[in-house]
């Protein structure tokens, strides 16, 4: 079975301050993570994936295999910031095909 | 490029009745998935269709249906609603897999009352 957890349901930072949002993958396979936010009033969207080893809006999130973590990580806050933030695991299903299995979010909250 | 389209954006229903979902891919998306998203669980896995195919299936009662038609569009059905059953249902488009990106709609908010 597959599982994400993200340990922390809301997350307060000072804009400018660095941001750190916690996540952690349970697999038995290799898996392929990724990072979705939800911006207020947005549809949820791709932000970045550990495939891709990209910074998106400043974002960067190294996979670590060993801790079986995702966290994603900003080293100065911005106000635009603030939205939900869901880490996402692709991995494969009892019935053979890739999946995509979500955490429950963590709601970060730049505080100006 | 038009992106995910949702339909209805709102519905209200009574306990006991059944409800149909609409969604429409971007054009070229052969994999739709339908996520039912809630502030105590987040967002959980219900379905994914491919080419008119259940290619998987979440652990939700069989109350939770779907299918998926030759246009790539999309319904998802819940009947004998229970009040639990109120949540924002997203569906999201991939091309094939989402290994590449799942694109989402804005979503169903279903209240049943």
């Amino acid at each position: 079975a597959q599982r994400v957890t993200q340990p922390e349901k809301l997350l307060s930072v000072f804009k400018g301050a660095p941001v750190e949002l916690k996540c952690n993958y349970s697999y038995s396979g290799s898996p392929e993570l990724f990072w979705y936010v939800q911006y207020s009033r947005q549809r949820l969207q791709l932000l970045l994936r550990h495939i891709s080893r990209e910074s998106i809006k400043g974002f960067t999130a190294d996979l670590n295999k060993g801790e079986t973590s995702f966290h994603l990580k900003k080293p100065f806050a911005q106000e635009e910031d603030s939205a939900m933030y869901y880490c996402a695991l692709m991995g494969v299903s009892n019935f053979g095909n890739e999946k995509l299995t979500f955490g429950t979010g963590t709601r970060l909250t730049i505080i100006p | 490029k038009a992106g995910v389209t949702q339909t209805p954006r709102y519905l209200i229903k009574t306990r006991g009745q059944q409800v149909t979902l609409s969604c429409s891919p971007i054009s070229g998306h052969r994999s739709v998935s339908w996520y039912q998203q809630t502030p105590g669980q987040g967002l959980q896995f219900l379905f994914e269709y491919f080419s008119e195919t259940q290619r998987n299936k979440g652990n939700f009662p069989g109350r939770f249906s779907g299918r998926q038609f030759s246009n790539s569009r999309s319904e998802m059905n819940v009947s004998t609603l229970e009040l639990g059953d109120s949540a924002l249902y997203l569906c999201a488009s991939s091309l094939v897999t989402v290994r590449t990106e799942a694109f989402f709609g804005q979503g169903t908010r279903l209240t049943v009352v």
